[in-house]
């Protein structure tokens, strides 16, 4: 089975450009969620899709935006970017049904450069 | 809100056991304690969870205090490759996430 995969790897832009990011979770998978991981602030939970609806969301403002396909992939999009949104960014799916007990599944992120 | 607490680093000798802690004190019932690794320029590696018994799986063991308010994970023989940073982390209903900081673990030959 194909892990969860994250595109691109790499990604430099500009202070005030939007990025999209985008994840293929473990086929299957319904729920994905995401992460964004700093030297300073450790890995902190932006949201989670499942069934293409957003489930759940952290704390981080409104220029931090998903969404989730039919086929179960998912998007982030970060609008007027910043220097400090500059980060390792994490996707993770698992096969999540009622209960919030399945492992999670995590790709090996997106390193987002602002400059 | 509930966190956890790590150690931020420990050191260990290969072969013998580690024992890695977390503080959870504010858990709630229905949190899942799930702990997970990191190595360089990776995503972070589903190790094991549990409610309220200890599990065993083959990476490693979890025990969690009868009061669920800490828990250690447990490495009954450390090699190089398990050097990594490990997180212990609750899951609540709901989905909210709850990292610790993160114990990162050195392992000496």
């Amino acid at each position: 089975k194909a892990g969860v995969t994250q595109t691109p790897r790499y990604l430099i832009k500009t202070r005030g450009q939007q990025v999209t990011l985008s994840c293929s979770p473990i086929s299957g998978h319904r729920s994905v969620s995401w992460y964004q991981q700093t030297p300073g602030q450790g890995l902190q939970f932006l949201f989670e899709y499942f069934s293409e609806t957003q489930r759940n969301k952290g704390n981080f403002p409104g220029r931090f935006s998903g969404r989730q396909f039919s086929n179960s992939r998912s998007e982030m999009n970060v609008s007027t970017l910043e220097l400090g949104d500059s980060a390792l960014y994490l996707c993770a799916s698992s096969f999540e049904g009622a209960a919030y007990n399945s492992p999670l599944h995590f790709g090996n992120g997106t390193r987002l450069t602002v400059t | 809100d509930a966190k956890t607490t790590q150690p931020n680093s420990m050191e260990s000798n290969e072969e013998e056991p580690v024992h890695l802690p977390c503080n959870h004190s504010t858990i709630s019932g229905t949190d899942y304690i799930h702990w997970y690794r990191q190595l360089p320029s990776q995503g972070p590696e589903y190790v094991i969870h549990g409610l309220t018994s200890n599990v065993n799986n083959r990476m490693a063991s979890l025990a969690i205090a009868e009061d669920r308010k800490s828990s250690t994970l447990i490495l009954h023989r450390a090699t190089l490759r398990d050097a990594a940073v490990y997180y212990c982390i609750l899951r609540r209903t709901g989905n909210q996430f709850y990292f610790g900081t993160g114990t990162s673990l050195t392992v000496i030959p």
